[in-house]
């Protein structure tokens, strides 16, 4: 079975930096490509960014442009999500997800459960 | 703002059939395929449409999609209390430089 299991969450102090994991188990990782997408509480979803399967196409939401940077090691089949200038609207629960194919780009198909970023003083 | 919109809200009686509309506009539905996603109180979003009208292994024949023109729908027939959730469209949208687009999201209330 696919999963995806998301680490790294936690509060931050606005202009702050996290790093989001993403461990993925069950399918050849670096056989497809990988999202986050983000939900903020109590609100609808939002598309974050993309990385296709070999890592050498990305693609970003306007809104984390400059600030987030998606990555993978596909030795280690780990997707990371290094998210820089934090602020209160970055706030949600982030979720990896895979698509369905290798090229970006690609929707997401697997999602897991989620992991919590809370930006506050 | 997302460039989907999705009606807030829609409910049926057990047994029934509901639809949720999803408006978009010629750079993404027009041109690229649609996505639903169901999201159970909770929990992580699972998709149960795949590009346009395809049911991923183990999404009950109930669900069915369509698409025409700028516009698509999920539909829902013989509706269940475990279908009570939280419903988005998405798709990627040409416009916007890589944008995959949810829509604003349908809640549907089983009576």
């Amino acid at each position: 079975d696919v999963q995806l299991l998301e680490s790294g969450g936690g509060l931050e102090q606005p202009g702050g930096s996290l790093r989001l994991s993403c461990e993925a188990s069950g399918f050849i990782f670096s056989s497809f490509a990988m999202n986050w997408v983000r939900q903020a509480p109590g609100k609808g979803l939002e598309w974050v960014s993309v990385i296709s399967a070999s890592g050498d196409r990305t693609y970003y939401a306007d809104s984390v442009r400059g600030r987030f940077t998606i990555s993978r090691d596909n030795s280690r089949n780990i997707l990371f999500l290094q998210m820089g200038n934090l602020g209160g609207d970055d706030t949600a629960t982030y979720y990896c997800a895979r698509g369905n194919i290798a090229g970006v780009p690609a929707a997401p198909y697997y999602w897991g459960q989620g992991a919590l970023v809370t930006v506050s003083s | 703002q997302s460039v989907l919109t999705q009606p807030p809200s829609v409910s049926g009686a057990p047994g029934q059939r509901v639809t949720i509309s999803c408006s978009g506009s010629s750079s993404n539905i027009a041109i690229n395929s649609v996505y639903w996603y169901q999201q159970l109180p909770g929990t992580a979003p699972k998709l149960v449409i795949n590009k346009n009208n395809q049911r991923p292994s183990g999404v009950p024949d109930r669900f069915s999609g369509s698409k025409t023109g700028t516009s698509a729908s999920l539909a829902i027939s013989g509706l269940r209390s475990e279908d009570e959730a939280d419903y988005y469209c998405a798709a990627w949208d040409d416009d916007f430089n890589g944008l995959f687009a949810f829509g604003t999201g349908t809640k549907v209330t089983v009576l």
